[in-house]
């Protein structure tokens, strides 16, 4: 069974910086599409960055250019590198896996609370 | 950017109703592999999202035969056959062909 645990949010000063880690297990990340999807307090679901089976990166334009996404297939990990953080970036973070044939996201992770505050 | 828009806001509903929302795109997210690139999630109170539908109208592992997909190209529907009150949350859609991926704004399942 696919499993993601996700760890590293927590509070951060306006334009500091967080290195989000979501730990896989049941799959392997090099194989799956892997995302990372963000909810702001009360609002909807907002998609931030994906990293394709071939290793290709995409990210929202709200994010492009401050944050990173990557793997490392030895510890079987996907990572969130956000630099220069914004108040509006204050969220819980998701991660979230679909297969290689993209059959959706079908594993979600519990998520984790980014705060970003003065 | 595909834009996806939900409707409606807010549905209210009795069990053992049926109910049905909307979801659509400003583009086509019908590939030229005959996919619909079209998912949609379910998020029940306090709960990290749950996928129920992809490529449009194929049910995901696990997910109740109540939950039904349907649609192509640009309109997209979710129908419940008879809702349930396990059923209550925010449903939403997400459009998966192009990047950046975009999530409908959601619609709110509530019980009369």
């Amino acid at each position: 069974e696919a499993q993601l645990v996700e760890s590293g949010g927590g509070l951060v000063q306006p334009g500091g910086s967080l290195r989000l880690s979501c730990a896989a297990s049941g799959f392997t990340v090099r194989s799956s599409y892997m995302a990372w999807v963000r909810q702001a307090p009360g609002k909807g679901l907002d998609w931030v960055s994906v990293i394709y089976t071939d290793g290709s990166t995409y990210y929202g334009h709200s994010v492009r250019g401050r944050f990173i996404i990557s793997r490392d297939t030895s510890t079987n990990t996907v990572y969130l590198q956000m630099d220069s953080l914004r108040l509006e970036d204050t969220a819980v973070y998701y991660c979230a896996r679909a297969d290689n044939n993209l059959r959706g996201y079908d594993s979600w992770g519990q998520g984790t609370l980014v705060t970003v505050s003065s | 950017d595909i834009v996806v828009t939900q409707s409606p806001l807010s549905l209210p509903v009795t069990p053992g109703e049926p109910a049905s929302m909307s979801c659509r795109s400003s583009q086509s997210l019908l590939h030229s592999d005959g996919k619909n690139y079209l998912d949609w999630y379910m998020q029940k109170p306090g709960q990290s999202p749950q996928l129920l539908i992809y490529f449009g109208s194929n049910r995901a592992s696990g997910v109740p035969d109540r939950f039904s997909g349907g649609g192509s190209g640009t309109d997209f529907t979710l129908k419940i056959s008879r809702v349930e009150a396990e059923d209550v949350g925010v449903y939403y859609c997400m459009q998966t062909l192009r990047t950046p991926l975009t999530f409908g704004g959601g619609t709110k399942v509530e019980i009369k």
